[in-house]
């Protein structure tokens, strides 16, 4: 089991220009999940995404940000016209979709996806 | 004031050393608290996780939940330096979804031989 897979490891990007994080699931796993680290801070929920569905997007910016999981790939985390602000540690997480207990015990992340922006 | 508040250390201790790591949270829905480990460069890995009050045991480490003083701890006893990396605590509130978790800023710890 290859677990979460996240691409690129490293990303840098120029002011104005887009980003595109690439996350795939373990296998099984039908929930994902993006959090943001921002320096000397914790990880910050973003959105969770089933197949073809926004279920959470509560802590995803209004603007610039959008996440999709479509039927067949990765889920992708998309941010448009990037600032510096956007420089931080972008992680997926993904769940099995049994139960409770089954989610939290199954909750995996990937290495991140490393975001600078000059 | 943040959701979760957790010390950021560096806490520094040598290896054998019973190492205590600590978050306290105000939102008293929370119900599951978690556990995770992170090193530098990698995601966070789950450690364990408790639901509501009590304790919860697995090898070395040690959960404790003491939801009336909304105060959750962490203990590791016999440390060793593979133990060194960051420390995030993370809780899940059942009325805005238990698959949304919210995170500590994390401890960073270093074992020292």
């Amino acid at each position: 089991n290859a677990g979460v897979m996240q691409n690129p490891r490293h990303l840098v990007r120029r002011r104005g220009q887009e980003a595109r994080l690439r996350c795939s699931p373990m296998k099984g796993h039908s929930h994902v999940y993006w959090y943001r680290q921002l320096p000397e801070e914790g990880l910050k929920f973003m959105v969770y995404l089933q197949k073809e569905n926004i279920i959470d997007e509560s802590g995803m910016p209004k603007e610039r940000f959008s996440a999709e999981f479509p039927k067949e790939g990765p889920s992708i985390l998309r941010i448009q016209q990037v600032v510096r602000g956007d420089s931080a540690a972008y992680f997926c997480a993904s769940s099995p979709p049994e139960g409770r207990q089954g989610v939290l015990d199954g909750y995996t992340f990937g290495s991140g996806t490393r975001l600078t922006v000059v | 004031q943040k959701e979760v508040e957790q010390d950021p250390g560096p806490l520094s201790v040598p290896e054998g050393a019973i190492v205590s790591l600590n978050c306290t949270y105000s939102n008293s829905a929370f119900q599951y608290f978690m556990w995770y480990r992170q090193y530098s460069r990698k995601g966070p890995e789950l450690l364990m996780y408790t639901y509501s009050s009590g304790n919860k045991e697995d090898g070395r480490f040690t959960a404790q939940v003491d939801k009336s003083s909304k105060y959750i701890s962490l203990f590791i006893r016999d440390s060793q330096p593979s133990d060194s990396a960051t420390y995030l605590c993370a809780m899940t509130d059942m009325n805005t979804g238990f698959q949304k978790l919210v995170f500590g800023t994390g401890t960073r710890l270093l074992v020292s031989p």
